[in-house]
């Protein structure tokens, strides 16, 4: 079973302050991604990564730093944290065996909270 | 550009009914088109996926859904509904450029009255 952590699992941020969420999957994947969720909508993805030291843009990158240091470990930064980025974090990961190949193993989640 | 649509974003049924979960989606190709579930509390779970071929897949807990070209969707079904199986559900995309990039609907809440 694959098996992707999160840390922490929830958060209490203040405007303006820096907050870095972390993730490791022991799956030997080579993608990883960053969504978040927001009440009414689905999961939006914010950035992935397909090899260490490597991140891309999703389709709502702005206000958000990635940082892949390793296979294992993959993390969402907010340099400046803001009102609007309260939401629910998920972090994935799979593998690549082509395109609409590979199932997504999501983690617990992150509930992050900014007031 | 791509998107996909979860028209219902509650349904409720009565145990032993059947239920169908509506996917509608938009992309210049042929898509690769998931569904995932939420429980309460939990992560996404992976359901099941089409690719090609059969235009009916089964994934797991009994979930099945068709993928129609003409009208773009891809429906969720299972019949009889479980209590067990009041979650939130996700259609997902993943567009044939490759990068396994997913595009997810807004979800649907099901609640399966006992």
């Amino acid at each position: 079973e694959a098996a992707v952590t999160q840390s922490p699992r929830s958060k209490v941020a203040v405007t303006g302050g820096k907050v870095t969420l972390s993730c490791h999957q022991t799956n030997n994947h080579d993608y990883m991604y960053w969504y978040r969720q927001d009440t009414g909508h689905g999961l939006r993805l914010i950035h992935y990564s397909y090899v260490a030291d490597s991140t891309e843009k999703g389709d709502i990158p702005d206000g958000y730093k990635a940082s892949r240091p390793s296979q294992e470990n993959f993390s969402l930064i907010l340099e400046l944290a803001s009102l609007s980025q309260t939401a629910v974090y998920f972090c994935a990961s799979s593998d690549w065996g082509g395109a609409g190949q590979d199932t997504q193993y999501f983690g617990p989640g992150t509930r992050l909270l900014v007031l | 550009a791509q998107s996909v649509d979860q028209p219902d974003a509650h349904v409720t049924l009565s145990e032993g009914a059947s239920l169908e979960l509506r996917c509608s989606y938009s992309y210049s190709a042929a898509p690769y088109l998931f569904w995932y579930v939420q429980y309460p509390g939990q992560s996404l779970q992976f359901l099941l996926k089409y690719i090609t071929g059969d235009t009916v897949v089964k994934g797991t807990k009994g979930f099945e859904a068709e993928f129609r070209k003409s009208n773009s969707s891809f429906n969720l079904k299972k019949s009889p509904a479980h209590w067990s199986d009041s979650a939130k559900y996700f259609c997902a995309l993943e567009g044939t450029g490759g990068n396994n990039k997913l595009t997810f609907g807004q979800g649907t809440v099901l609640s399966v009255i006992p």
